[in-house]
């Protein structure tokens, strides 16, 4: 069964400073997608990036990047130059492509405190 | 961007009521939707898949006679806990996909419904 696991339930940071949240998962599969998600006090989902495991390259979204590695099945979000609204749980996610679900499986998230 | 609502924002109910859920696509149609459970700091739960014209499909260990899932129109699926009692309480949350994303790789979510069942 395809999961997902994030094993820091807590991480803070400085404000300014840089921070890593990891992310494994385990699938069979060799394509798919995975995403990372905030979701702040609001409890508002919101898409922070997304990554396609055919591509090698790290998707960045400006002060956001990943460390996407394939065969370790590693998938760690980078946060640079951290901001008071970057607080928030973070959420690691896998789709797979068989059948074209949709279906997202969620890691069991962290919850990352910036300090200033 | 795509903007999915959710109505209530919140909702208080007695044990044996039932409580209905709207989830709406607000300037997009979504011909699936999802339906997600979150319990107090921990991962969201995928309940359901929600398809237009056709009936849900739950996954594993979700009881479909307790949460009946309607997806009558391209922009609105309703969840409803029946005879809802206190175990039930948590956060329920959508999500869809605007057409021309794919849904392996867009989902827009709903900000989601408190329930509380007294």
């Amino acid at each position: 069964a395809q999961t997902v696991t994030q094993s820091q339930p807590e991480m803070s940071v400085q404000e300014a400073e840089t921070v890593t949240l990891s992310c494994t998962y385990d699938t069979s599969e060799s394509d798919y997608y995975l995403f990372w998600y905030k979701q702040p006090p609001s409890r508002q989902m919101i898409l922070v990036i997304r990554q396609e495991a055919y591509k090698q390259q790290n998707a960045t979204e400006n002060r956001f990047s990943v460390n996407f590695q394939k065969a370790a099945k590693s998938f760690s979000l980078k946060i640079s130059d951290s901001q008071l609204g970057d607080a928030a749980m973070y959420f690691c996610a896998y789709i797979p492509p068989r059948g074209n679900t949709g279906k997202l499986i969620f890691g069991q998230g962290t919850t990352l405190q910036v300090k200033p | 961007g795509a903007v999915v609502s959710q109505h209530p924002s919140w909702v208080i109910c007695k044990s044996g009521t039932s409580v209905k859920i709207e989830c709406r696509s607000l300037d997009f149609q979504a011909t699936t939707m999802f339906w997600y459970r979150q319990f107090p700091k921990q991962s969201l739960m995928l309940m359901a898949t929600s398809n237009e014209g056709s009936k849900a499909t739950y996954e594993q260990g979700v009881e479909k006679d307790k949460f009946l899932i309607n997806h009558a129109s391209l922009t609105l699926s309703t969840l409803t806990v029946t005879s809802a009692h206190p175990e039930d309480s948590s956060f329920y949350i959508c999500s869809a996909s605007p057409p021309g994303r794919s849904i392996t790789d867009t989902q827009y979510f709903g900000p989601g419904t408190r329930l509380t069942v007294l």
